[in-house]
């Protein structure tokens, strides 16, 4: 059974900081997927990543991707108070057949003045 | 082009009543599912289906079922509500090629008293 834990839970941090969210998973994957929830809204995406090594980048946001390390990380730069929500990453355990993902608890972010 | 639609946003069902969620997505995806979101879990698959006529359980899908009679719509019934059944639901559709992103509806929320 597929696990994807999220670390940390809960994020604080001061504007203009920089801070890394990190994503592990416990079986073969490569395509891995980055939402963001604002408080009361739907999921929005982010970032795809669909191979090993594979970096997106999106204003203060980037992610990347290790396969072989199971290792997904979203870093954060110079974040704002507009940052501030919940991110999720997802990864997909169909085997590349039917693309069911499976989410982490997600990281809630709070960007301070 | 609406993208993904569900009906209603909220409602409130006694113990052992029944509905249905409607979810509606008018990109022509192949593949849609159903997602509940409870505090702090992230998000947990239901069902999904990859096509009319075909459906099949996700993680949790017990008190559940669905049907896809067409591409744009997959309704989730709920059969003899009951309060474990108090959530938010997301619906989702993907398309059959890549990049496999899921673009999600706006979600219902679901109160079982």
């Amino acid at each position: 059974e597929l696990k994807v834990e999220q670390n940390p839970l809960f994020l604080s941090m001061q504007e203009g900081k920089n801070y890394t969210i990190y994503c592990n998973y416990s079986t073969t994957s490569d395509r891995l997927y980055w939402y963001r929830q604002d408080p009361g809204k739907s999921l929005e995406s982010l970032f795809v990543l669909l191979s090993n090594g594979a970096v997106k980048q999106e204003g203060r946001l980037m992610a990347s991707l290790d396969t072989k390390a199971r290792l997904s990380t979203l870093h954060i730069t110079a974040a704002v108070h507009d940052l501030s929500a919940t991110y999720f990453c997802a990864v997909d355990n169909s085997g590349g057949s039917n693309y069911k993902l499976t989410f982490g608890k997600g990281t809630l972010l709070t960007v301070n003045p | 082009n609406a993208g993904v639609t569900q009906t209603p946003k909220f409602r409130i069902l006694k113990i052992g009543q029944s509905m249905t969620l409607q979810c509606t997505q008018d990109m022509n995806h192949n593949y849609m599912y159903w997602y509940r979101q409870d505090p702090g879990m992230g998000l947990k698959l239901i069902y999904y289906s990859v096509g009319a006529g075909i459906t099949d359980k996700g993680e949790v899908p017990n008190g559940y079922n669905v049907s896809r009679s067409t591409t744009e719509d997959f309704p989730l019934r709920l059969e003899l509500a009951a309060p474990s059944q108090t959530s938010v639901y997301f619906c989702a559709s993907s398309t059959r090629t890549g990049p496999y992103e899921q673009y999600f509806g706006p979600g219902t929320r679901l109160t079982v008293t």
